[in-house]
């Protein structure tokens, strides 16, 4: 079954600068690699995904980047805000309906 | 986007009784709905799958006489925990899937005392 990686496990930054957030993935037939912000005691939200015919996907201040051949993808959050401290996760399915395998989760600590 | 409505938002119970969770789609037919567990500073764990009118698949090591799960209707589901001990103390979060895209519930905090 896919197996997903996520690091680092914690980041700190300072506000303004950039995050990077990896994640690697085992199964070639995963297709759909959502990331989400958890926020404490809240579900999970999603934040941007990509598919696997794109290889870069941007939202404003957050990007993902996937690289299918090496079989992983990163997060990257720009100009960051002390709002942006939470814990995010990526995972990996077949499809978007489909039970999604989550890495372990960054904490992301932005001081201001 | 689509709502997923889970609650309660936290329950406290005592160690031996049953703890029923709800998730609901609101303005969308659900045909599948998902259960994931998730400890604290840990990832969420899925528990089990469950489609509408059929019995729930559950993941390896997931009891699924402790855990059952109904999925009664298009635009609700239900997991209990049944005979509650504190190690199944946790946060729950169902995911339902509306096409081909799915949305989180806001997730339960159980606390078994």
């Amino acid at each position: 079954g896919e197996n997903v990686e996520q690091h680092p496990s914690t980041l700190s930054v300072q506000e303004g600068d950039s995050a990077v957030i990896k994640c690697t993935y085992s199964d070639s037939a995963s297709n759909y690699f959502p990331w989400y912000k958890q926020e404490l005691g809240k579900g999970p939200q999603l934040i941007i995904d990509i598919r696997s015919n794109v290889g870069e996907k941007k939202d404003q201040r957050i990007a993902v980047t996937l690289n299918k051949t090496a079989k992983h993808f990163s997060l990257h959050i720009t100009e960051t805000q002390p709002e942006d401290s939470a814990v995010y996760f990526c995972a990996a399915s077949d499809q978007a309906g489909t039970a999604l395998i989550f890495g372990k989760g960054t904490t992301l600590s932005v001081s201001s | 986007g689509a709502v997923v409505s889970q609650h309660p938002s936290r329950v406290i119970c005592k160690s031996g009784t049953s703890v029923k969770i709800e998730c609901r789609s609101l303005d969308f037919q659900a045909t599948t709905m998902f259960w994931y567990r998730q400890f604290p500073k840990k990832s969420l764990m899925l528990m089990a799958t469950s489609n509408e009118g059929s019995k729930a698949t559950y993941e390896q090591g997931v009891e699924k006489d402790k855990f059952l799960i109904n999925h009664a209707s298009l635009t609700l589901s239900t997991l209990t925990v049944t005979s509650a001990h504190p190690e199944d103390s946790s946060f729950y979060i169902c995911r339902s899937v509306k096409g081909t895209e799915a949305f989180f519930g806001q997730g339960t905090r159980l606390t078994v005392v």
